[in-house]
């Protein structure tokens, strides 16, 4: 079974950022995209953006773009996201998920919340 | 933006019911689609993808189908663990978008 294995809850203040780590196994940072997903409370699932650590590209969701980064350390296979300027709008559970080429996420780690208070 | 919308927002259904569920693209995805569920304080789980491919484990009483911007979700026979949230996304472009989900309740 693959496992996605996220970093614990966080408590940030408004204007400030937040990074969170996303531990996979090798074989899938060597073969798949690493992508991240947030849901604030109570609602849908919104997509952020994307990384492919075996070519370092990027892709970002128009709403996040200019301050959201997603880097990935190949060492420890080790993805994380960080988002800047933090709203309270920016309450909500971050997902990491296994990202097949670009399209559906077939493994989710267990999930972070953020909290702007 | 792709946007997709689901339809209905809550279904009530009774154990062993067959169900429905439908989600519609704002412009044409091809078979662009995956569908998962979510049960309360958990991860989605991928249960199809490429519209009608079910994910390995998945019961086969969940099956998909659809093209271009009309999809639906059928699971028949409802189990317990089947009493959850759906979302569809799209995955025609990077840009993956998904629906605003269709809860499944017990009525």
């Amino acid at each position: 079974q693959v496992q996605l294995e996220q970093s614990g809850a966080e408590v940030k203040k408004p204007g400030s950022s937040v990074r969170v780590s996303c531990k996979t196994a090798g074989d899938s940072f060597n073969k798949y995209s690493i992508s991240w997903v947030r849901q604030a409370p109570g609602q849908g699932l919104e997509y952020m953006g994307r990384i492919v650590p075996a070519l370092n590209i990027r892709n970002y969701a128009q709403p996040f773009q200019g301050r959201l980064r997603i880097t990935a350390d190949k060492s420890t296979t080790t993805a994380y996201m960080e988002l800047s300027s933090l709203s309270f709008e920016d309450t909500a559970v971050y997902y990491c998920a296994r990202d097949v080429s670009g399209s559906y996420f077939d493994f989710w780690g267990q999930g972070t919340l953020v909290t702007v208070s | 933006d792709i946007q997709m919308t689901q339809s209905p927002s809550t279904l009530s259904a009774s154990l062993g019911d067959s169900v429905t569920l439908t989600c519609r693209a704002s412009h044409s995805i091809s078979g662009w689609l995956a569908w998962y569920q979510q049960r309360p304080g958990k991860a989605p789980k991928l249960l199809i993808y490429k519209a009608s491919t079910l994910q390995g484990g998945v019961p086969s009483r969940f099956s998909g189908s659809g093209s271009d911007t009309d999809f639906t979700l059928t699971i028949s026979s409802l189990q317990p663990d089947d009493f959850a949230t759906y979302y569809c996304q799209q995955y025609k472009n990077y840009s993956r978008t998904f629906g605003q989900g269709t809860k499944v309740e017990i009525k």
